[in-house]
């Protein structure tokens, strides 16, 4: 089955522990993404990739960071966790720019 | 950067009714607007897209238009029913790479 895959689903964690939020899929897409979901702001992409080892901010990178070593994975750290970085989280991945964007689960973040 | 508004921001039509949500891009370089159904609890999907040589497209119930000109694209959804109800997302692809950018998203209710 195509899908989008995310890990954990839900996290609670304190201030400054760092965390890895964990995206992978199987569509072979060259297309990932990481959004970010809040109230009444939408989603807000925060990085994206276009290919294996090619990575660009989106437009809220700041206190986050990703890696594409591999064209299925596409990681999201979060180095030192801040409460405003409580949020939904979401993962996509495409065929490219102009084909459907297939989004993860989400992974529910509270940071304390 | 590109600034997408969508409105409005909660709708509420009876059950067979049409209902129609606009959105405005200020990048005029963006050339490509994807519409995504969010219902609750789940993922964003893919309902519809539009590129901008084109100025309409429909499938079944749901048409888009856009005005380049004008800069605004609108979702059209004809003989709602009441599992048409989410929240529903404009974006915009901005000029370079995969790099997207999304309305504030609009609560449709379609009462029965």
């Amino acid at each position: 089955e195509a899908q989008v895959t995310q890990n954990p689903r839900y996290l609670i964690t304190v201030t400054g522990k760092k965390l890895t939020v964990t995206c992978s899929q199987n569509m072979n897409h060259e297309y990932m993404s990481w959004y970010r979901q809040d109230p009444g702001l939408g989603l807000r992409q925060i990085y994206y990739s276009m290919n294996v080892e090619v990575t660009d901010k989106g437009d809220v990178p700041e206190g986050y960071k990703v890696s594409r070593k591999e064209k299925r994975n596409f990681p999201l750290i979060l180095e030192s966790p801040s409460p405003n970085q409580t949020s939904l989280y979401f993962c996509a991945s495409s065929g490219d720019s102009e084909e459907t964007q297939y989004f993860g689960p989400g992974t529910r973040l509270l940071v304390l | 950067g590109e600034n997408v508004e969508q409105h409005p921001s909660t709708l509420s039509v009876q059950e067979g009714d049409s209902a129609v949500i606009k959105c405005t891009y200020s990048d005029s370089a963006s050339n490509y607007f994807p519409w995504y159904k969010q219902e609750l609890g789940k993922r964003p999907q893919l309902i519809i897209d539009i590129r901008s040589n084109v100025g309409e497209k429909k499938d079944q119930r749901i048409a888009v238009t856009l005005n380049k000109t004008a800069k605004h694209f609108s979702l059209h959804i004809t003989e709602t029913q009441p599992e048409d109800s989410a929240v529903y997302f404009c974006a915009a692809r901005g000029d370079t790479g995969n790099q997207f950018y999304f309305g504030t998203g609009t609560s449709l209710t379609v009462i029965p």
